[in-house]
């Protein structure tokens, strides 16, 4: 089945440690993206990535770092400079076309800061 | 800015009865326009979409949505409600050529038995 896996579901860490969240995809898609999800606050987007090699921050990108080295990939690392970093963790996939963007969604991570 | 605002943040409705969500956005262009449904704990799955054409759309689980134009909404609508509905709901909107879909704070939705 052609779907977009993140693991860990649920990952806990000690504050000052940097954590990497996975993100795979094997729907073809180009671009992949990472959100944040907070309770009453939707989903804001931290970084977004149309092609292999190049990335672009979201609207929360500050604590945060990626890397995309493969079509299929795209880590999401939570540095120890994000300063409330616990929160449900999003990871999308969509087609790169020129009118729209539809994007499917993973299952999610839950990082708990302790 | 772009932004999407729905104005029900918890919603409650006994099994049975009908449904509106309310969806409205502030673009300049012609919007394309997204409702998902989370369940607790859960990934985003796609309800709906509105891209062009016949402005009543429907989508999965018996939902439909209404793009209406002049009040700059997309209010998703169910006849009939299911214990199952219960999740959290979010519009999303983007625009021709835009490569980030902006989103909706959500609304919550309790059923009652």
């Amino acid at each position: 089945d052609g779907g977009i896996t993140q693991s860990p579901k649920y990952l806990f860490r000690k504050e000052g440690q940097n954590v990497t969240l996975s993100c795979e995809q094997n729907l073809n898609h180009d671009a992949m993206y990472w959100y944040r999800q907070d309770p009453g606050q939707g989903l804001r987007l931290i970084y977004y990535s149309q092609i292999v090699n190049d990335f672009q921050k979201g609207d929360i990108a500050e604590g945060y770092s990626v890397s995309r080295e493969k079509k299929e990939s795209f880590p999401l690392t939570v540095t120890s400079a994000q300063k409330n970093p616990t929160a449900f963790y999003l990871c999308a996939s969509s087609i790169v076309l020129l009118d729209y963007n539809e994007q499917f969604f993973g299952p999610g991570t839950r990082l708990t800061v302790l | 800015a772009q932004s999407v605002t729905q104005p029900d943040i918890h919603i409650t409705v006994s099994e049975g009865a009908s449904l509106e969500l309310r969806c409205n956005y502030s673009y300049g262009a012609t919007p394309y326009l997204f409702w998902y449904v989370q369940s607790p704990g859960q990934g985003l799955q796609l309800l709906l979409k509105y891209f062009s054409g016949d402005t009543l759309v429907q989508g999965i689980k018996g939902f439909e949505a209404e793009f209406k134009r002049s009040q700059s909404s997309f209010n998703l609508r169910k006849p009939s409600v299911h214990w199952s509905d219960a999740a959290e709901y979010f519009c999303a909107v983007t625009f021709q050529g835009a490569q980030k879909l902006v989103f909706g704070q959500g609304t919550r939705l309790t059923i009652n038995p």
